[in-house]
C-alpha cells in the first residue's frame, strides 16, 4: 500500500453503536490530521496530531475520541453518534512542523449514522 | 486566525475553455498557499502550491495558480478546460510551525461537452 489508506471506505452505524475509523500513512509523516466534510459546509479540522502527541482539538464533541499510537497509525473511536454526524471523514499526513509543506490525504470514510 | 474566501460554489465552463477559480485569503503574514482537486468519493490531491519564489506556480493536469500580494488572492487557473476536470476545488492556506491549514469552502466545476 502507498500513500494514506482509511478503513473501512463506507460505515452504516446506530446512533449506539460503537465503531472505529483506521488511517495508515506509508510516506514516513510524523503529523496526522482527521477532518470531517459535511455537505455544504467546508472541511472541519477535527484532531492533529504532531509525533504522536494531540496538538488540536477544535472542540470536537467527546462521542469521537482520536488515538494515535504511533506516527503511522491513527485511528477515530465513534459512540452514541448522532444523525448530524454523517459526512466524510477524511485522515490526513504531513511533515509537522515543517511549515509549508502539503498534507496528503486518505480516500475517505463515509460514514452513515442511523 | 485565517480565512479563505472562494468565490463561487458553482462554476460550469464548455470544453475548451478557460478555466479560472478564485481563491482570496486573509493572512497579515506571507502565507503558503494550496490548490487541491476532489473527485467524487475520493480524498482531496495535491494540485499546486505556492511557497516562496516565483508566483506563477504551475501544478498537475495543466493547472497553474499566481500569488498576488497586493490582491491576497491565489485564483487557478487553466487554458482549455477538459471534462475529466469536473470535480470539487479547493483553496487552503497553511500558517505555522504546525502546519495548520485552512480550507476555503470549495468550488464544483461543471464541464459540459
Amino acid at each position: 500500500e502507498t500513500g494514506v489508506t482509511q478503513t473501512p471506505r463506507h460505515l452504516v452505524m446506530g446512533m449506539t453503536n460503537k465503531k472505529s475509523l483506521k488511517c495508515e500513512q506509508h510516506l514516513g509523516h510524523n503529523a496526522m490530521y482527521w477532518y470531517k466534510q459535511s455537505a455544504k459546509k467546508p472541511l472541519e479540522l477535527m484532531f492533529v496530531y504532531n509525533f504522536k502527541e494531540q496538538t488540536e482539538n477544535n472542540s470536537v464533541p467527546s462521542r469521537f475520541s482520536p488515538e494515535c499510537p504511533n506516527s503511522s497509525h491513527l485511528f477515530l473511536h465513534l459512540h452514541t453518534l448522532q444523525p448530524e454526524d454523517s459526512a466524510l471523514y477524511l485522515c490526513a499526513s504531513s511533515h509537522g512542523r515543517t511549515p509549508g509543506v502539503e498534507q496528503y490525504f486518505g480516500p475517505g470514510t463515509r460514514l452513515t449514522v442511523t | 486566525a485565517q480565512s479563505v474566501t472562494q468565490l463561487g460554489s458553482h462554476v460550469s465552463v464548455s470544453e475548451g475553455a478557460l478555466v479560472l477559480l478564485r481563491c482570496n485569503y486573509s493572512s497579515s503574514v506571507p502565507p503558503y498557499l494550496f490548490w487541491y482537486v476532489q473527485y467524487p468519493n475520493q480524498g482531496l490531491q495535491l494540485l499546486l502550491k505556492y511557497t516562496t519564489g516565483a508566483t506563477l506556480v504551475k501544478g498537475i493536469n495543466g493547472f497553474e495558480a499566481e500569488f498576488k500580494k497586493s490582491e491576497t488572492s491565489f485564483h487557478l487557473t487553466k487554458p482549455s478546460a477538459h471534462m475529466s476536470d469536473a470535480a470539487e476545488y479547493f483553496c487552503a492556506v497553511s500558517e505555522g510551525n504546525f502546519n495548520k491549514f485552512y480550507f476555503g469552502s470549495g468550488t464544483k466545476l461543471n464541464v459540459k461537452p
